[in-house]
This record gives C-alpha cells, structure tokens and sequence, in this order.
C-alpha cells in the first residue's frame, strides 16, 4: 500500500500568512494526488485535483503543486474561513489512500 | 446541483451488519460516474470504504474486503453500503461520495453527503 505523510500536523497562523503543507507518498503516484478542506462536523471538500488543478469554485488562493512523491499545497493569503483541517489524498492505485491530516489554527 | 443524503440506524450491535442507503437527487446514478464510501472514526482521519460503478467494477479497501458490500438499487437513485461483522473500530461517521474517476477507483470524491455516525455497541 501507497503511505501518504502530511507535514506538519499541525500549525498556527495568522490571517494574511502564507501557509504550506506538503504531503508525501512512499512511492511514485505521478501527479494523482488530491486535496481536501474539512471543517468541524463537515464533509470534507475537495479543492485541488491532479496535483494542481484547482475544483471548480474554490478560491484562486489555493493552489498545489508537485509530482512523483513530494506535493504542496499552498493558501497565497490565509482567510478567517480557511481555518479547517486539510487531507491530501493518492488516486495512483488502490487501496485509495489520505494524509492523516494538517490542522491549520488561528495564531 | 446533485446533493447526496446518507441514512441507517445510527446504532448497530457488535457482530451484526451495518447497512447505510446513499439517496442522490440532482443526477442520476445510471448516467456514469463513480459513487463511493469514506469514513472518519471520531477524531481521526479519513479512510476510504470502497467505489462502484453503475453496473460495473467495484473495488474495496482490502482492509475491509471480505466484509463489505456496495451495491446499486437505480429505480430509487440510491446505492447502499453493507458491513459485515461489525466492531467497535468501525464505530465512524459514514459519507456517500460521488467521485469524478480521474483516478484509482473513481476518486477524487467531488460531492459529499453530510455523513452520518454509527456507533457499534457491545
């Protein structure tokens, strides 16, 4: 199986930052790496697919890059409403893997 | 807009089966696209259950394999999850997902329901 390794777990910041997490496979998975936004009691949504294309309707202060094992996932300027966990997710091969999660908190 | 809204008791005794039912409105499941199951166990992470086609591949974690089931009813726009021999671990919030099939079985999952939390009780 695919292992998918977030970092950090977790981080403070303020409203404004830049913010970057990175997501890590155990092997190669092209560019077939998803991401996700949660928040408390929500279903998660998706923001960015194949590594880079942003999902319809979200933000153009997201955006994600990468390839092959090393993926990032960027918000240009951190908004109130960005404060949520974010999952990064392989769709190389199955079994389908996540992330185990970045918190991003309010600083 | 295609909303999807899971339902099923939100108790099921250890050893038994854990049946949920995804009902779409806004699309219909025949028409394509891969439809699937993630659960998140309180205050954990994501795991991702198992995706189906309309009428064709389906595939599961195989962590959970031997025990699960996804399957289609098209006459009431709806697909269900079936868990056989339940315990404690799989006490999760439960989530329906339509997933784009862009990648390995179907995902990434593009519309979510609300989730449900099943609890299994000893």
């Amino acid at each position: 199986d695919i292992q998918m390794t977030q970092s950090p777990s977790s981080l403070s910041a303020s409203v404004g930052d830049r913010v970057t997490i990175t997501c890590r496979a155990s092997q190669s998975i092209s560019t077939d790496l998803n991401w996700y936004q949660q928040k408390p009691g929500k279903a998660p949504k998706l923001l960015i697919y194949a590594a880079s294309s942003l999902q319809s309707g979200v933000p153009s202060r997201f955006s994600g890059s990468g390839s092959g094992t090393d993926f990032t996932l960027t918000i240009s300027s951190l908004q109130p409403e960005d404060f949520a966990t974010y999952y990064c997710q392989q769709s190389y091969n199955t079994p389908v893997g996540f992330g185990q999660g970045t918190k991003v908190e309010l600083k | 807009q295609v909303q999807l809204q899971e339902s099923g008791p939100g108790l099921v005794k250890s050893s038994e089966t854990l049946s949920l039912t995804c009902a779409v409105s806004g699309y219909s499941i025949s028409s394509g696209y891969y439809w699937g199951w993630i659960r998140q166990p309180p205050g954990k992470g994501l795991e991702w259950i198992g995706s189906m086609y309309h009428s064709g591949s389906t595939y599961y974690n195989p962590s959970l394999n031997s025990r699960v089931t996804i399957s289609e009813d098209t006459s009431k726009n709806q697909f269900s999850l079936k868990l056989s021999s339940v315990t404690a671990a799989d006490t999760a919030v439960y989530y329906c997902a339509r997933l784009t099939g862009g990648g390995a079985a179907g995902l990434p999952a593009d519309y979510w329901g609300q989730g449900t939390l099943v609890t299994v009780s000893s």
